[in-house]
């Protein structure tokens, strides 16, 4: 199994909090993901890092910003929470996105956070 | 953009074979992704196509037709465990390389 963990893995909070959810590595992956799935949506793509500083918005990043000061951590944040936030929250690592038939290119996923938003 | 479709929902019988859809439409392919997710838990990679033919790994196989958009993951002599959602991912050419996901299908395997 890849190395990732997150943490927390459930969290309960109030409209309005700002929220902290760690993901955490101890592959070197250079490429990060965040996720959130949700029933009837399937997993949709919130934000990247695909280096230390380097981040990028996905499909659904509005609400949420990210951060990666260190290779082995990304951290999305809620900067405040909404209901429509409420939903389980991936992590993803991949060694490289070269865009060709490599098997580095797989994303290997973390456990989840259960975020549910009051 | 992209549109993946698969079926929401499959049933079938302890040691009988099934075989789970997903067509897709994609302004360029770069290779196609198969993970299994049981309830509660992380999305686990099963394979990976990006040329046309099938792929084979133990139990299950994977096929993909480039030029019609599709590709199918075939399990064989199912057992209980097999219970869990199949997710297909697609990745374009050009742009970010990130696979992007279909909404996935819940496979419900039967004493």
């Amino acid at each position: 199994d890849a190395g990732i963990t997150q943490s927390p893995r459930h969290k309960v909070t109030e409209t309005g909090t700002p929220v902290t959810l760690r993901c955490h590595q101890t592959e070197n992956h250079r490429y990060m993901y965040w996720y959130r799935q949700d029933p009837g949506h399937g997993l949709r793509l919130i934000h990247y890092s695909y280096g230390v500083k380097d981040t990028d918005k996905g499909e659904v990043s509005d609400g949420y910003s990210v951060s990666r000061s260190k290779t082995e951590d990304f951290l999305l944040t809620l900067e405040s929470a909404t209901s429509s936030q409420t939903s389980v929250y991936f992590c993803a690592i991949s060694e490289s996105l070269q865009g060709a038939a490599l098997a580095t290119d797989t994303q290997y996923f973390g456990p989840g956070t259960r975020l549910t938003v009051l | 953009g992209q549109n993946i479709d698969q079926p929401t929902e499959m049933t079938a019988t302890e040691g009988a074979i099934v075989q789970i859809n997903c067509t897709y439409q994609t302004s360029g392919f770069n290779g196609l992704f198969w993970y299994q997710q049981h309830a509660g838990e992380a999305p686990t990679f099963l394979s990976y196509n990006v040329l046309d033919g099938l792929e084979e790994k133990g139990r299950f196989s994977s096929f993909l037709s480039r030029s019609k958009g599709y590709s199918y993951l075939l399990l064989k002599e199912l057992q209980m465990k097999d219970s869990a959602s199949y997710l297909c991912a697609v990745r374009a050419s050009g742009g970010s390389y990130i696979p992007t996901f279909g909404r996935g299908t819940s496979l419900i395997v039967h004493p």
